[in-house]
């Protein structure tokens, strides 16, 4: 019940398109939502993060889409940069601890 | 500059030895946590801390230790007791309230041969 399920595994995507990641999980004692960027070597950067209260957040390029009745969450990257080429996380928090999905390596092709 | 600072970078051993990694926080955050990352994986919680002189083992807590006699400094033990302890290791810091926003340090690269 603790468990994160995330998709696709991996992601190729051509630059100006369109990056969906999403993820799915039981508990619903989780209370937020935070997305998370990583590239090689580095740690993790919080990008873009909601409360399950609230269905869509957006910031700049990336939205988050929320539904709370399906218990899933999706990353939305729009107009997809080779910059972006990183593996993305997504997590829930139930009080104390975060939760993290097994994430997603996305490259996008110039 | 506030963040959180990890030492070294790079971290070599021979099997048998304990080895510690270095954790620092300058962001005034109650809460810290080290994760394990191993290739191609997710996060997994091997500790976690909320207050000071308080700690909690994660979901892969065995031969590791840890103390937390600072707010801004949450070491991390690699004992010889550890079966496969080659791993990037990430520590983050976080506030116990509001949306709890988690920082990740650079990471700790450790190899055991």
């Amino acid at each position: 019940q603790q468990q994160v399920k995330q998709s696709p595994q991996s992601l190729i995507v051509q630059k100006g398109g369109i990056s969906i990641i999403n993820c799915a999980y039981e508990n619903t004692a989780f209370d937020y939502f935070p997305w998370y960027q990583q590239f090689p070597g580095k740690g993790p950067a919080l990008l873009i993060a909601i409360r399950p209260d609230v269905s869509e957040k957006k910031e700049g390029r990336f939205t988050i889409s929320f539904n709370k009745s399906a218990k899933q969450f999706s990353l939305h990257i729009m107009d997809s940069q080779p910059g972006d080429s990183a593996t993305y996380f997504c997590a829930a928090l139930d009080g104390q601890n975060f939760v993290f999905g097994p994430g997603t390596r996305l490259s996008v092709l110039p | 500059d506030g963040g959180i600072t990890q030492s070294p970078k790079y971290l070599f051993r021979k099997e048998g030895q304990n080895v510690t990694l270095s954790c620092e926080q300058n962001l005034n955050h109650d809460a810290m946590y080290w994760y394990r990352q191993d290739p191609g994986q997710g996060l997994r919680l091997i500790y976690y801390s909320q207050i000071v002189n308080d700690f909690q083992k994660g979901d892969i807590a065995e031969g590791y230790s840890v103390s937390r006699e600072k707010k801004e400094s949450f070491p991390l033990t690699v004992t010889s007791a550890q079966k496969n302890p080659t791993a990037f290791y990430l520590c983050a810091s976080s506030q116990t309230g509001g949306l709890r926003r988690q920082y990740f340090g650079p990471g700790t690269r450790l190899t055991v041969t």
